[in-house]
């Protein structure tokens, strides 16, 4: 594998359901994001571990909960999801450095989640 | 805070004519500026990224795009159209480099008409 994985590819839940999805990157980065895509609105961002730390959107429901075990691997638990959760959930990468610099963004192809 | 802002959520142009996609942006300093392409079931590719120094930067695929600071714009143009360049165009900030995340506009969906 190289670049960013994310599984599953699409997931269907229903609002009473637990599910996670998976985020890998093979780069060797330090820092892993997770964006919501959603139709006719921006990408936005949801959660960032850089460096190990976690930085928290506050506008983000707690039915939706990052994990982030090591520096390769971020997932997203899921539960209690609403019908306007459904959305392309986009994970990408970069490696951070101290200090001021451009961190240029590796994007995973997105799990495609709908929500009945 | 920034924001992004792309003017017209769709864009035909005629294969080989000459793209231009607007992207205008708020900030108090002066920001790092991104455009990224997304193809259909597919997530964003980096096309071209300015930081500092020369204001027009040339990106992948032969788009470029020039930063103005005095109109606070980042518009991304390409001389001549080609049909595989039909896809979804973001214009993202970022204050920190994107240590801490992008901010994203609306995109641009470009159409090539043959």
């Amino acid at each position: 594998e190289t670049g960013v994985t994310q599984t599953p590819r699409h997931l269907v839940m229903g609002m009473t359901n637990k599910k996670s999805l998976k985020c890998e990157q093979h780069l060797g980065h330090n820092a892993m994001y997770w964006y919501k895509q959603s139709a006719k609105k921006p990408l936005e961002l949801m959660f960032v571990y850089s460096l190990e730390e976690r930085v928290e959107n506050n506008s983000v429901p707690s039915r939706f909960s990052p994990e982030c075990p090591n520096s390769s691997h971020l997932f997203l638990h899921l539960h209690t999801l609403q019908p306007e959760d459904s959305a392309l959930y986009l994970c990408a990468s970069s490696q951070v450095f101290l200090g001021q610099g451009l961190y240029e963004q590796y994007f995973g192809p997105g799990t495609r989640l709908t929500v009945t | 805070a920034q924001s992004v802002t792309q003017l017209g959520s769709h864009v035909s142009v005629s294969e080989g004519a000459l793209v231009l996609l607007r992207c205008n942006y708020s900030s108090s300093v002066p920001p790092y500026l991104f455009w990224y392409v997304q193809y259909p079931n597919q997530g964003l590719q980096l096309l071209l990224k300015y930081t500092t120094g020369a204001t027009l930067v040339k990106g992948i695929n032969g788009f470029e795009a020039e930063f103005k600071k005095s109109e606070t714009s980042f518009h991304l143009t390409k001389p001549s159209a080609h049909m595989s360049d039909a896809a979804e165009y973001f214009c993202a900030v970022s204050l920190s480099g994107g240590a801490d995340g992008l901010t994203f506009g609306k995109g641009t969906h470009l159409i090539i008409q043959p």
